[in-house]
């Protein structure tokens, strides 16, 4: 059974411009969730999706956004780069509900220049 | 506004020997805690869930307990390997629906 798969792994951005990140869930996962880790801040939680609803949103300038399609795939966008944003994004999906045990892609590596 | 420490930041250990990680969080009344390992670069790989009903859960080397009321979890490994060494995050969810929050991680590293 494949895992978790995001797309791409690694992204080179300048300030101000926008950038779009996809993640594919474990087949049958209908739960996925979208995560920021920086050095300092750690793992902060951006937000959830479920049968393309947002069921849960973290504290996040309205500049990130995402949506999910009815194959359960998802992205993440992020508009009006900032320097700030340099980060790894880690996508994880579960079977159903988000506290089922979730299981996490190898991330995109997102540096802003 | 959940809370979760983990301490120390860093750990270096002999192989073989048996160690426990700790995690702290601050609202003891939290539905689920779980930890995840991660290796340099990498995602995050689940290690064991525990539900707040449980005391403690167990999988080969490794068992997990869970004190609520003192906002509490430990990571027990037994018989550290050198591929032991990854950092170890907690994570707690305080709801069904809600967010997961993690800590920061302990860094561990066993030496052969």
């Amino acid at each position: 059974k494949a895992g978790v798969t995001q797309t791409p792994r690694y992204l080179i951005k300048t300030r101000g411009q926008q950038v779009t990140l996809s993640c594919s869930p474990i087949s049958g996962h209908r739960s996925v969730s979208w995560y920021q880790q920086t050095p300092g801040q750690g793992l902060q939680f951006l937000f959830e999706y479920f049968s393309e609803t947002q069921r849960n949103k973290g504290n996040f300038p309205g500049r990130f956004s995402g949506r999910q399609f009815s194959n359960s795939r998802s992205e993440m966008n992020v508009s009006t780069l900032e320097l700030g944003d340099s980060a790894l994004y880690l996508c994880a999906s579960s079977w159903d509900r988000a506290s089922d045990t979730q299981y996490f892609g190898p991330g995109t590596r997102l540096t802003v220049l | 506004k959940q809370e979760v420490t983990q301490i120390p930041a860093a750990l270096s250990v002999p192989e073989g020997e048996n160690l426990v990680l700790n995690c702290s969080f601050t609202d003891s009344a939290i539905y689920n805690l779980q930890w995840f390992r991660q290796d340099p670069g990498k995602g995050l790989t689940s290690l064991l869930l525990i539900q707040s009903s449980q005391r403690e859960q167990t999988s080969g080397r490794l068992n997990a307990s869970l004190d609520k009321s003192s906002g509490r979890s430990t990571l027990y490994i037994a018989a550290s390997q050198p591929g032991d060494s990854a950092t170890y995050l907690c994570a707690v969810r305080t709801g069904a629906n809600s967010k997961l929050t993690f800590g920061k991680g302990i860094t561990l590293s066993v030496r052969p």
